[in-house]
């Protein structure tokens, strides 16, 4: 079974500062998806990046880039220059290309962001 | 793109309580639908997930249940509540079809059971 493991409960960056945050997972399957998403107070769920398994290139959505090492299974994110509006839970997730109800969930990164 | 609606927002109702959350999808056809449970401070579980009208699929037994009336309306129930049932009920949707990748999320209910 896939397992995804988010081992930062908490980080906390000042405020225009780079953080990252870590995602392991475990999975037999060659092809896949990942993603990361935030979890503002309001707990709407929020897309912030994804990547596909078979790209060698990381994802990048303007402030946010990932670093996907495929031999290794990590899939962290890289926060630049944070605001205070990127204070949130972050959850890593992975995806099977193979089976559509496979989406595991990590625990989650809960991110202060200091003024 | 879709839109996805949850109803109601915030939900308290006793033990021993039926339950009824509904999600409803805008801007898509015969997509695909999931409910998830939040606990307090952990991640998500999938309860349920449905690939067309009247086809449901559980992933954790439980006392809750699951149906799909309409192409886009997604219901979520339970004939009598436990205390275990209280946390954030989120609905998801992805395009039809295999491979699809990105799920989206629904505003979600936050459920309290005393």
């Amino acid at each position: 079974a896939q397992t995804v493991t988010q081992s930062q409960p908490e980080m906390s960056v000042q405020e225009a500062e780079t953080v990252t945050l870590s995602c392991t997972y475990d999975t037999s399957e060659s092809d896949y998806y990942l993603f990361w998403y935030k979890q503002p107070p309001s707990r709407q769920m929020i897309l912030v990046i994804r990547q596909e398994a078979y790209k060698q290139q990381n994802a990048t959505e303007n402030r946010f880039s990932v670093n996907f090492q495929k031999a290794a299974k990590s899939f962290s994110l890289k926060i630049s220059d944070s605001q205070l509006g990127d204070a949130a839970m972050y959850f890593c997730a992975y995806r099977s290309l193979y089976n559509n109800n496979d989406m595991r969930f990590g625990a989650g990164t809960r991110l202060t962001v200091k003024p | 793109s879709q839109t996805i609606h949850q109803w109601p927002a915030t939900l308290v109702q006793p033990v021993g309580s039926p339950l009824s959350l509904e999600c409803t999808v805008e801007g898509t056809s015969n997509p695909n639908l999931y409910w998830y449970r939040q606990a307090a401070g952990r991640g998500l579980q999938l309860l349920f997930y449905s690939v067309g009208i009247g086809q449901i699929s559980s992933e954790v037994p439980q006392n809750l249940s699951a149906s799909r009336p309409q192409d886009r309306q997604f219901i979520l129930s339970s004939k009598k509540l436990l205390l275990s049932d209280s946390g954030f009920y989120l609905c998801a949707t992805d395009p039809p079809g295999l491979g699809t990748d990105t799920q989206y999320f629904g505003p979600g209910t936050r459920l309290t059971v005393l």
